[in-house]
């Protein structure tokens, strides 16, 4: 499985757009980046996945680079229930997911 | 619709004991995974199955591990003999059939299970 690599920890304010990188300079053209999230306590949570283009849900919003190199997930306003690891994950199909360390958001109020 | 629910929440055996998880997909998932996250580390995938069969089981850490889905529903994971290195938290995710090639299904995650072996 192709790595990811994401910064340990981020922090940011209450009702800021929070913007949390990922490299992954190994991607392979069949590679689907996703992200999911946990929050305290809970098991992962999908928030959004993407190819080529950028992506929008109601959750937030995935920016890919042209060369797919990187990518940014998007939270336009951080609310305090949006403090949470969140993991970059690149799938090619295979079923499982393959966890980094992730970046630990924490929202300031 | 109900979600992942995975029992017990929390459970403090001895070692040497064994220990028994139960997870329930989300009804109509013919997929279920298991994964663990140990002290410190990540979380790292155990096991694949696709109704009643395992699909991938590569991430099992030994012969103490076992899991089983028996009538393609409900999943236990049962460890005999549990070790103090078991210790962590073990989660339970269902996805629906494959239906998008390439992308894979989202996997809906249950709130885990935290294991401590004394």
């Amino acid at each position: 499985d192709a790595k990811t690599t994401q910064p340990n920890s981020m922090e940011s304010n209450e009702e800021e757009p929070v913007h949390l990188p990922c490299n992954h300079s190994t991607i392979s053209g069949t590679d689907y980046i996703h992200w999911y999230r946990q929050l305290p306590s809970q098991g992962p949570e999908y928030v959004i996945h993407g190819l080529t283009s950028n992506v929008n849900n109601r959750m937030a919003s995935l920016a890919i680079a042209e060369d797919r190199k990187s990518s940014t997930l998007i939270l336009h306003r951080a609310t305090l229930r949006d403090a949470a690891v969140y993991y970059c994950i690149l799938r090619d199909g295979a079923q499982k997911l393959v966890f980094g360390q992730g970046t630990r958001l924490t929202i300031n109020p | 619709e109900a979600g992942v629910t995975q029992f017990p929440s929390h459970s403090v055996i001895e070692k040497g004991q064994t220990v028994t998880l139960r997870c329930d997909p989300i009804s109509g998932h013919d997929n279920l995974y298991w994964y663990r996250r140990v002290m410190g580390k990540e979380i790292k995938f155990l096991l694949h199955f696709v109704k009643e069969s395992k699909q991938d089981e590569s991430g099992m850490p030994n012969n103490r591990f076992l899991a089983e889905r028996t009538g393609g529903t409900y999943s236990t994971l049962k460890v005999q003999p549990a070790e103090l290195e078991d210790s962590g938290v073990y989660f339970c995710a269902s996805s629906p059939r494959l239906r998008l090639a390439g992308a894979g299904e989202t996997q809906y995650f249950g709130p885990g299970t935290r294991l401590l072996v004394l």
